[in-house]
């Protein structure tokens, strides 16, 4: 069983929406977690980071670790069809993928 | 700089062929690995190295060959390719284990069929 669980989607939703993703896991040793963003036919880059529990910004990009139930999330706002991608959560105490998320903005 | 490159791009197979995919990397990163990408599954690290001859083990090296002879090449051989092995193929690299700060960067892929 993989340790960390995403939902492959696709999530489809309308240009300007608020775009929502989520990842579980499950070992509490976790402490760092990533979000990768893949474009179609392109390797992953990494997006975001963030340490432990806690909201962290970037832009139209808010990452939150919730660690009392192991939820990871992902928002975007304002979303463009430019957001459309596969975004991969990852957690690091033993480096884990969940298996992305297909997005698709349209205009 | 090219970051981290990756040959072929594309590769066909028939089953029991061998064939090296070859990666190589220009920012002075120790650490680098392998993964595949299967629909559903993410990436699965195959095997990776922490610097200049020494590599280990990830969640899926059976069939899979590395070895580090220099700080930029980490190629990898597939020995006997199965159609199991038709994946997407990257490589990474990073300063360290690619944990928080620590980016790791991937290549383009190799997009692998074997027949």
């Amino acid at each position: 069983q993989k340790e960390v669980e995403q939902d492959p989607g696709p999530l489809s939703v309308p240009e300007g929406a608020i775009v929502s993703l989520n990842c579980t896991y499950s070992n509490s040793a976790f402490q760092y977690f990533m979000w990768y963003r893949q474009y179609s036919r392109k390797g992953p880059e990494l997006l975001m980071y963030t340490y432990s529990s806690g909201n962290k910004e970037d832009g139209r990009f808010t990452a939150q670790v919730d660690k009392s139930s192991k939820y990871i999330s992902l928002f975007i706002r304002d979303s463009q069809p430019s957001d459309s991608a596969t975004y991969l959560c990852a957690s690091w105490g033993k480096l884990q993928f969940g298996a992305g998320t297909q997005v698709v903005v349209t205009p | 700089n090219a970051g981290v490159t990756q040959t072929p791009k594309f590769q066909v197979l028939k089953t029991g062929q061998s064939m090296t995919l070859q990666c190589a990397q220009d920012m002075n990163h120790e650490y680098m690995s392998w993964y595949r990408q299967d629909p559903g599954m993410g990436l699965r690290l195959i095997h990776y190295s922490v610097g200049a001859g020494i590599t280990d083990q990830g969640e899926v090296p059976n069939g899979y060959n590395v070895s580090r002879s220099t700080t930029e090449d980490f190629p990898l051989r597939l020995l006997s390719a199965a159609p199991s092995q038709t994946s997407v193929y990257f490589c990474a690299s990073s300063r360290g284990r690619g944990e928080g700060t620590d980016t790791q960067y991937f290549g383009p892929g190799t997009r692998l069929t074997v027949l």
